[in-house]
């Protein structure tokens, strides 16, 4: 079975300080991990994706992901937060099970930056 | 080069209509994917084409909805007699499957009123 678990349905920052947004996943197949970012009345974009190269991936506007197989998480962060960051975040895992590509996102957690 | 299209980007359809829901997906790509996002919600996985086939459709809410993808190409969502609770933005994404990345449409924001 797949599944993702966004642990934060909020989160709220100062700008300037670090981000960290927590997924955990389940999967009975070797996963690929991804995070999207919306924008309000946006659409989907990519921030970053693991498919089994380094564990530690970097991505688009500063943001980084470590995948850790024993704790089945791929947690999201930033050194620094923006306001620009302000938007809604979704884990995305991505596996075979059943013979085929099955997506599955997490609820999302909404990213709100202080000023 | 050109990302995945949807059209209409906007409907408006009064409760019992049908309406349909293009998309055109990134040449070459075989796997397609419908996803509905209601307001304020996560995407929900709706059904899922590799080339023409429709492998997966557990997440088609009722028999209202159809999808279809003749040609292994442009998908077509369905939907019956519309509802209020059909109310959503409708994404369409595409990947070479290969390589798991999802390229998403901007999607069909429908309302039913």
């Amino acid at each position: 079975a797949q599944s993702v678990t966004q642990l934060d349905s909020h989160v709220s920052v100062s700008e300037g300080t670090p981000v960290l947004l927590r997924c955990n996943y389940s999967s009975s197949y070797s996963p690929s991990l991804f995070w999207y970012v919306q924008h309000p009345n946006k659409g989907l974009q990519l921030l970053l994706k693991y498919t089994s190269a380094a564990t530690l991936v970097k991505g688009i506007n500063g943001f980084e992901a470590e995948f850790k197989k024993s704790e089945t998480s791929f947690h999201l962060t930033k050194p620094s937060a923006h306001m620009s960051d302000a938007a809604e975040y979704f884990c995305v895992v991505s596996d075979r099970s059943g013979g085929y590509q099955k997506v599955t996102f997490g609820t999302g957690t909404k990213l709100q930056v202080i000023p | 080069g050109a990302g995945v299209s949807q059209s209409p980007r906007y409907k408006v359809a009064k409760r019992g209509q049908d309406v349909a829901l293009r998309c055109d997906p990134i040449s070459g790509h075989v796997s397609l994917f419908w996803y509905q996002q209601a307001l304020g919600q996560g995407p929900e996985f709706l059904t899922y084409f590799q080339n023409e086939a429709q492998l997966d459709k557990s997440g088609l809410p009722s028999d209202r909805f159809f999808a279809e993808r003749p040609e292994g190409s442009v998908s077509t969502l369905k939907i019956q007699r519309t509802q209020q609770e059909d109310s959503a933005v409708y994404l369409c994404a595409s990947s070479l499957e290969k390589f798991w990345r999802l390229n998403f449409g901007p999607g069909t924001r429908l309302t039913v009123t």
